[in-house]
């Protein structure tokens, strides 16, 4: 079973608007969460994290918010630009265990 | 040449062949790792090396057999493969094993077994 969740395949937003990615996870022992994005044929790369103490974590247009009573984390991306098109990984570690993989949500910023 | 490397990027065998992926990274890091990506399931962890050492194997079956001769290489061996086993194979690095958030990937080798 799945410990790290991505329900929503795609996504679409127009440019300028906010992108709003989600990720669920079923483990409580996550401490850590990570986005990746991943451009065609390229690998993912490492776009922002959270530690479990921490609720929101900003980086310039990218900020990941955490709830961990819901078991919930999101990426805000805003303004969206053509550019953020990709695919996006949510990802979470325990201690200094493997990272767990969502299954990504595409995203289509549409200029 | 910098960052993460695999060759090759796309490869096609059938069920009998034997075939080898290359990984190597340029980031001075000691731990390299093998995912592997099917279409529409997350990338599953297979191996982990640290140190040139295998720390894990992800119960993954015999006839993937993966090889770490120094620190900046990994290989992946391959032989009798399955259809099922067609996938995105993609190797990732890391500065050591307890620091698995800043992993490196590679650009993936699409694979294709007939």
């Amino acid at each position: 079973d799945q410990q790290v969740k991505q329900n929503s395949p795609s996504l679409s937003v127009q440019e300028g608007r906010i992108s709003i990615l989600n990720c669920d996870y079923t483990n409580s022992m996550f401490d850590y969460f990570l986005w990746y994005k991943k451009y065609p044929a390229e690998g993912p790369t490492f776009l922002i994290s959270i530690s479990s103490i921490k609720d929101k974590n900003e980086d310039g247009r990218f900020t990941v918010f955490l709830n961990k009573s819901a078991k919930h984390l999101s990426l805000h991306i805003v303004p969206s630009q053509p550019g953020d098109s990709a695919v996006y990984f949510c990802a979470a570690l325990s201690g200094a265990n493997n990272l767990f993989f969502g299954t990504g949500t595409r995203l289509t910023v549409i200029p | 040449e910098t960052g993460v490397t695999q060759t090759p990027r796309h490869l096609v065998m059938g069920m009998t062949n034997k075939k080898s992926l290359k990984c190597e990274q340029h980031l001075g890091h000691n731990a390299m790792y093998w995912y592997k990506q099917s279409a529409k399931k997350p990338l599953e962890l297979m191996f982990v090396y640290n140190f040139k050492e295998q720390t894990e194997n992800n119960s993954v079956p015999s006839r993937f057999s993966p090889e770490c001769p120094n620190s900046s290489h990994l290989f992946l061996h391959l032989h009798t493969l399955q259809p099922e086993d067609s996938a995105l194979y993609l190797c990732a690095s890391s500065q050591d094993r307890l620091a698995p958030d800043t992993q490196y990937f590679g650009p993936g080798t699409r694979l294709t077994v007939l």
